[in-house]
């Protein structure tokens, strides 16, 4: 069965550092994987996605991603984090092969950016 | 601009009734999706319809009931059997080619 774990519940990080928000996956076939982030009481909006090819995904706002089928993972990454960036973030796997579309959720990582 | 929508965005019903929750998009999307968000617990699938007359349970669809009428609506009516329906409840959206699915801003659900 497909799964998806975010070992970080809450990280901290200064404005300015760099963020890395892990995701690992279970899934038997080829995934689809994507990175949505949340605002407070607000609906998710996605970052970037990874379909197949280069396994190093850009996305919106800065934001890039890694596949790495050996590790199973799909860490989410930023260079330099803005105050901005402050929200919940969920990784997700998706099942396409019965057509049905359904992803799967990480229970996501919350972050906050200190001045 | 297209886009979905959900009404009203906070909701609050006395224990025992049933609510109805709206999704509606213009995104031309034929598959729909409704998920539940409870703190820590990430989002959880409650029905989805990949084509209009059609819908599936999820993981969680026991206390819920959907329809799909039309190719632009889902709505969700949380029931007086769902044991705890206050929640965060998201719609989403997708073409039935890709994964890519495409969310509403929510509505939060209190029941008193």
């Amino acid at each position: 069965a497909q799964s998806v774990t975010q070992p970080d519940i809450h990280i901290t990080v200064s404005e300015g550092a760099s963020l890395e928000l892990r995701c690992n996956y279970s899934y038997g076939a080829t995934p689809y994987l994507f990175w949505y982030v949340q605002s407070p009481g607000q609906g998710l909006q996605l970052l970037l996605k990874y379909f197949s090819g280069d396994t190093l995904v850009q996305g919106i706002k800065g934001f890039e991603a890694e596949f790495k089928r050996s590790q199973s993972s799909f860490n989410l990454r930023k260079p330099s984090v803005h105050w901005s960036d402050a929200a919940e973030y969920f990784c997700a796997v998706g099942e396409d092969q019965t057509g049905a579309n359904n992803l799967f959720f990480g229970t996501g990582t919350r972050l906050t950016v200190i001045p | 601009d297209g886009g979905i929508t959900q009404s009203p965005k906070y909701l609050f019903r006395k224990e025992g009734q049933n609510v109805t929750l709206s999704c509606e998009q213009n995104l031309n999307h034929d598959a729909m999706y409704w998920y539940r968000q409870d703190p820590g617990q990430g989002l959880r699938l409650i029905y989805y319809s990949q084509i209009v007359n059609d819908f599936q349970k999820g993981d969680i669809a026991e206390g819920y009931s959907v329809s799909r009428e039309k190719k632009e609506s889902f709505p969700l009516t949380v029931t007086s059997a769902q044991k705890n329906p206050t929640a965060f409840y998201l719609c989403a959206s997708s073409q039935r080619e890709g994964s890519e699915q495409f969310f509403g801003p929510g509505t939060r659900l209190t029941v008193l």
